[in-house]
């Protein structure tokens, strides 16, 4: 089955850091470049990294530039996001995206919220 | 960036209708584009990609059309099950960006 799921959200205090994961199966993960997405509570959708099928190139948005590192495991079908210097503004859920040959449903996300 | 345009925001309409959606872009973004639909507490679920390709199990009554700078998404006959938000998405570009959404009442 073709799926996308994302763990290692959870409850953390401004200025803490969580490291995201998503565990790819049933596609070719190494072929496909990686997306994180966020989705803050009754918000649209908001683009936050990305990252090449061999990790070459990566972008980040302004938002988070600087605090957060995305990565990825092509051995374990595995991509992650260290997220540092977490403010209530990246309170979201977090959903991973793969873009390459053949569409990839979206995982169910992970929630993310900074709160003191 | 590409900015996307999305309209409406909102709209409701009758089991039945027919229901239009539009995205521009601010660029020339060739059929680099993806429709979502989604539910309240869900994750997005794409509907429609490369423009005019309907996903795998997705009814027939969903389509989009549209290439470069518009594009259109279209309900044939809308059903209960099919309320909810709408997003277009373009990957032409980096960072890909999204319409504002259309909210689909009954």
């Amino acid at each position: 089955e073709v799926q996308l799921v994302e763990s290692g959200g959870g409850l953390v205090k401004p200025g803490g850091s969580l490291r995201l994961s998503c565990e790819a199966s049933g596609f070719p993960f190494s072929t496909y470049s990686m997306n994180w997405i966020r989705q803050a509570p009754g918000k649209g959708l908001e683009w936050v990294s990305s990252i090449s099928t061999r990790s070459k190139y990566i972008y980040y948005a302004d938002s988070v530039k600087g605090r957060f590192t995305i990565s990825r495991d092509n051995a374990k079908n595995s991509l992650y996001l260290q997220m540092n210097s977490l403010g209530v503004e990246d309170t979201a859920i977090y959903y991973c995206a793969a873009q390459g040959d053949t569409p990839i449903p979206w995982g169910q996300g992970t929630l993310v919220t900074v709160s003191s | 960036d590409i900015q996307m345009t999305q309209s409406p925001s909102s709209l409701s309409a009758s089991v039945g209708d027919r229901v239009t959606i539009t995205c521009q872009a601010s660029q020339d973004i060739r059929n680099y584009l993806n429709w979502f639909q989604q539910k309240p507490g869900k994750a997005p679920k794409l509907v429609i990609y490369d423009a005019s390709h309907l996903q795998t199990g997705v009814p027939s009554r969903f389509s989009g059309s549209g290439s470069g700078t518009d594009f259109t998404f279209t309900i044939s006959s809308l059903q209960s099950e099919d309320i909810a938000t709408y997003y277009c998405q373009q990957f032409e570009n980096l960072p890909l960006t999204f319409g504002g959404g259309t909210k689909v009442e009954i």
